[in-house]
């Protein structure tokens, strides 16, 4: 049973573009949504997370917009850039520390 | 800081071999560890959870006595993989919490482990 579910599987952008995936949950347990961003072959690294009683956060470039009452969370990326190119993972997170994660969505951005 | 470390980052063995995955936290102590598995293409699978000094919680379908777990000290976790075979070729991956408690899981660079 896939706790949280990722949409788009796959997103192509132009550069300078905005990328917007999109992720929802079930468990009301969850209480902390990080987002890692992973490079072909290496580990996920933390981009950017937060908790339900924020309906915003911002850092740099990506924004994570959250909305508590539909369940839902997505991550916007401004000014996408090739770099950014990578599988993104949303994910919830319950106060044991156990880790859902999205079936992830490969971004390339486009020059 | 927060940063995860994992040797070897690449593994071909035999099969029939067992094959030592280290996980080390580098400039934090971890009181809890997490292993992962990773196919290509797909998402990150938790097969299990380990304490400092107790025994690894298994996922469900996850063979204990085929991937054991060692979390000996606050810095370092083992997966050891027995008696390998080529369905176990994988992205494996861990994890790691700081002895705050509840916080972010810090990952490391995974290990591809290539079963012959």
């Amino acid at each position: 049973q896939q706790q949280v579910k990722q949409s788009p599987q796959s997103l192509i952008v132009q550069k300078g573009g905005i990328s917007i995936i999109n992720c929802a949950y079930e468990n009301t347990a969850f209480d902390y949504f990080p987002w890692y961003q992973q490079f072909p072959g290496k580990g996920p690294a933390l981009l950017i997370a937060i908790r339900p009683d924020v309906s915003e956060k911002k850092e740099g470039r990506f924004t994570i917009s959250f909305n508590k009452s539909a369940k839902q969370f997505s991550l916007h990326i401004m000014d996408s850039q090739p770099g950014d190119s990578a599988t993104y993972f949303c994910a919830g997170q319950t106060g044991a520390n156990n880790l859902f994660f999205g079936t992830g969505t490969r971004l390339t951005v486009i020059p | 800081g927060a940063v995860v470390s994992q040797h070897p980052s690449r593994v071909i063995c035999k099969s029939g071999t067992s094959v030592k995955i280290e996980c080390r936290s580098l400039d934090f102590q971890a009181t809890t560890m997490f292993w992962y598995r990773q196919f290509p293409k797909q998402s990150l699978m938790l097969m299990a959870t380990s304490n400092e000094g107790s025994k690894a919680t298994y996922e469900q379908g996850v063979e204990k006595d085929k991937f054991l777990i060692n979390h000996a000290s606050l810095t370092l976790s083992t997966l050891t993989v027995t008696s390998a075979h080529p369905e176990d070729s994988s992205f494996y991956i861990c994890s790691a919490i700081g002895t705050s408690g509840r916080d972010t899981q810090y990952f490391g660079p995974g290990t591809r482990l290539t079963v012959l």
